[in-house]
């Protein structure tokens, strides 16, 4: 099946820097992927969809200049959590499409974040 | 908009009981339906999935229908072990490409030996 890889895989910081997380589609191209957010025992919640060659789209309630995502190929998006603070502790998830057919996104592994 | 109801949380079963996990949905059109699972400290991979009324989808011994007259994609298992515990996620996509999924909130199962 298709691979979505991310890195890196978790990342402690201090308050205040700039973290990138890189979400990679491996054996499929992608024009679009998407954002998610799992708080500890909550499921996961839309941020922002992110399409090669134009903006991201962000779900409301989501700062776009705190979580800046950029698509800069058909495999590859990153979001960068910008001045990161601890309440924006998170996993962040990404997610591809697969747009033959059936609709199914392929998770990446995840990226575990603690601001310190 | 689209929404994903599932049953609360946390579910506790011994080894080789039948698990339940219902799920009902509300959306516009024809959705994909679709039941993920997250291990402790993973990211969620694809268990089973359904794209039409009446398909069912079935991996490891877990099996859900496309039931579009209750609007419902339960999961089941005839005989759950201790290495199914984790966290069961419904979902669903609209069929109109591009979409991202819509997701429950998750229903944590604990399988006792």
């Amino acid at each position: 099946g298709a691979v979505v890889s991310q890195h890196p895989s978790w990342v402690i910081c201090k308050s205040g820097t700039s973290v990138k997380i890189e979400c990679r589609s491996l054996d499929f191209q992608a024009t679009t992927m998407f954002w998610y957010r799992q708080f500890p025992k909550q499921s996961l919640m839309l941020m922002a969809t992110s399409n090669e060659g134009s903006k991201a789209t962000y779900e409301q309630g989501v700062e776009k200049d705190k979580f800046l995502i950029n698509h800069a190929s058909l495999t590859l998006s990153t979001l960068t959590v910008t001045s990161a603070h601890p309440e924006d502790s998170s996993f962040y998830i990404c997610s591809a499409p697969r747009t033959s057919g059936d609709n199914e996104q392929f998770f990446g592994p995840g990226t575990r974040l603690t601001v310190l | 908009g689209d929404s994903v109801t599932q049953m609360e949380g946390p579910v506790t079963l011994s080894e080789e009981a039948f698990l339940t996990i219902n799920c009902t949905y509300t959306a516009t059109g024809y959705p994909s339906l679709f039941w993920y699972v997250q291990y402790p400290g993973e990211g969620l991979q694809l268990l089973l999935k359904a794209t039409k009324a009446d398909d069912k989808g079935s991996n490891k011994g877990f099996e859900a229908t496309y039931r579009k007259e209750t609007t419902s994609f339960h999961l089941e298992k005839g005989s759950v072990q201790v290495s199914d515990s984790a966290v069961y996620f419904c979902a669903l996509t609209s069929n109109s490409g591009n979409t991202p999924l819509v997701f429950g909130k998750g229903t944590r199962l604990s399988v006792i030996a």
